[in-house]
């Protein structure tokens, strides 16, 4: 079944250490990749995206993903952390051309001041 | 500007009663329209999405159902409800594939 994977759903880290966080997908075609970020007690907020052109896509708050098509990877990154990004993030999904928007299971990120 | 509405925010339903959630969305026109269950470490699982009136996709078998009886409105229903019911529910809209997805502030449904 297609599906999206995101490991190590609880991360905790001090500021300025570097984040990263891993996606997978199994859908064989051309894909549409987001990341979202969910802040306590706020609703579901977009961070980047990537649907065509450079595989390196710079977002909001100095967060980039790089999408590596040969590992079917969508890999969030950012070099050093504030408190203030203690969150849970979320890798989706679709596949071009269908409007199944599907999600992963979520990184609960705690960044400790 | 396009806004997304939810509700009711909060539900506590008995064992069996039926179940009707609530989406809607303005500002917009022949939106994707999604349903999601949020629960701690299993993320969001897609429920069910629609991509125009009358047209509803399931994801999981399951308890509940959905409709979109119009354009901008898509409700999510049970008629029985069971324990395992029990959840977060979101609702969200985008305007095409590779759109930015927006989200509804949630429905903490409690069956018991």
């Amino acid at each position: 079944a297609q599906s999206v994977s995101q490991h190590n759903h609880h991360v905790i880290l001090s500021e300025a250490a570097s984040l990263e966080l891993g996606c997978n997908y199994s859908y064989g075609g051309t894909v549409n990749l987001f990341w979202y970020v969910q802040y306590p007690g706020q609703h579901l907020q977009l961070l980047l995206k990537y649907f065509s052109g450079d595989p390196l896509v710079k977002g909001i708050k100095g967060f980039e993903a790089e999408f590596i098509k040969s590992k079917f990877s969508f890999n969030l990154r950012k070099p050093s952390v504030q408190w203030s990004d203690t969150a849970e993030y979320f890798c989706a999904v679709n596949l071009d051309g269908n409007n199944r928007l599907a999600f992963g299971k979520g990184n609960q990120v705690v960044v400790i001041p | 500007s396009q806004t997304i509405h939810q509700w009711p925010a909060t539900l506590v339903q008995p064992v069996g009663s039926p179940l009707s959630l609530e989406c809607t969305v303005e500002g917009t026109s022949n939106p994707n329209l999604y349903w999601y269950r949020q629960a701690a470490g299993r993320g969001l699982q897609l429920l069910f999405y629609s991509v125009g009136i009358g047209q509803i996709s399931s994801e999981v078998p399951q308890n509940l159902s959905a409709s979109r009886p119009q354009d901008r409105q898509f409700i999510l229903s049970s008629k029985k409800l069971l324990l395992s019911d029990s959840g977060f529910y979101l609702c969200a809209w985008e305007k095409g594939v590779g759109a930015e997805a927006f989200f509804g502030q949630g429905t903490r449904l409690t069956v018991v």
